[in-house]
């Protein structure tokens, strides 16, 4: 079935450390692969975004690289701070709509 | 512009009635989709627009769940018979066209069935 596993559930690193979230897929059609993050309370946002024909992206601390031999994808956050502190969630495009992971709790500690 | 807005923004209902939730995308958006998120939990999808037509219903949790969307623009999420398991945070999201693009949400509706 359509399915995207995210781990690990909760990290917490130190302020300035680096943080990695891994996914998995279960379609090797998927072609869009984004990422958001979601504060307390508040809606997803968009922070970064990775297409198929690359292998990664980068945009200031934020990194994702896409292996699409092995169906796997992660988030990378160098020099973490403590508003970096959310729920990270994943997601891969299948049959026409986004199947999302079941998130990562980040904790920078200050 | 103006971003995704959904309303209202917080539903308090008792069980066995009815609830609608409303979700208005951004302006040109064709794609139009709603999740449901249940306490510290991810995102399930619940049904997808193009349009004014449903390509994709297979989240819907059961035949209590309906959704329809007019002129291309506003969506209604209705939950008839609510029951104290569909308390959870229901959002929506549009995209431009809904082709491999990013999906921009709005804030939710938290929901509550007493």
């Amino acid at each position: 079935g359509e399915n995207v596993e995210q781990h690990p559930s909760t990290l917490s690193v130190q302020e300035g450390d680096s943080a990695v979230i891994k996914c998995t897929y279960s379609d090797s059609a998927s072609n869009y692969f984004p990422w958001y993050k979601q504060e307390l309370g508040k809606r997803p946002q968009l922070i970064i975004d990775i297409r198929s024909n690359v292998g990664e992206k980068k945009d200031q601390r934020i990194a994702v690289t896409l292996n699409k031999t092995a169906k796997h994808f992660s988030l990378h956050i160098t020099e973490t701070q403590p508003e970096d502190s959310a729920v990270y969630f994943c997601a891969a495009s299948m049959s026409g709509k986004l199947i999302f992971g079941q998130g990562t709790t980040l904790q920078v500690k200050p | 512009g103006a971003g995704v807005s959904q309303s209202p923004s917080n539903k308090v209902t008792e069980k066995g009635k009815d609830v609608e939730l409303r979700c208005d995308p951004i302006s040109g958006h064709t794609a139009l989709y709603w999740y449901r998120q249940s306490l510290g939990q991810g995102l399930e999808f619940l049904i997808y627009f193009q349009g004014n037509s449903a390509p994709d219903k297979s989240g819907l949790p059961s035949d209590r769940f309906s959704a329809e969307r007019t002129g291309g623009s506003v969506s209604t999420l209705t939950i008839q018979r609510t029951q104290q398991e569909d308390s959870a945070v229901y959002l929506c999201a549009s995209s431009l066209t809904g082709r491999k693009e990013t999906q921009y949400f709005g804030p939710g509706t938290r929901l509550l069935v007493l």
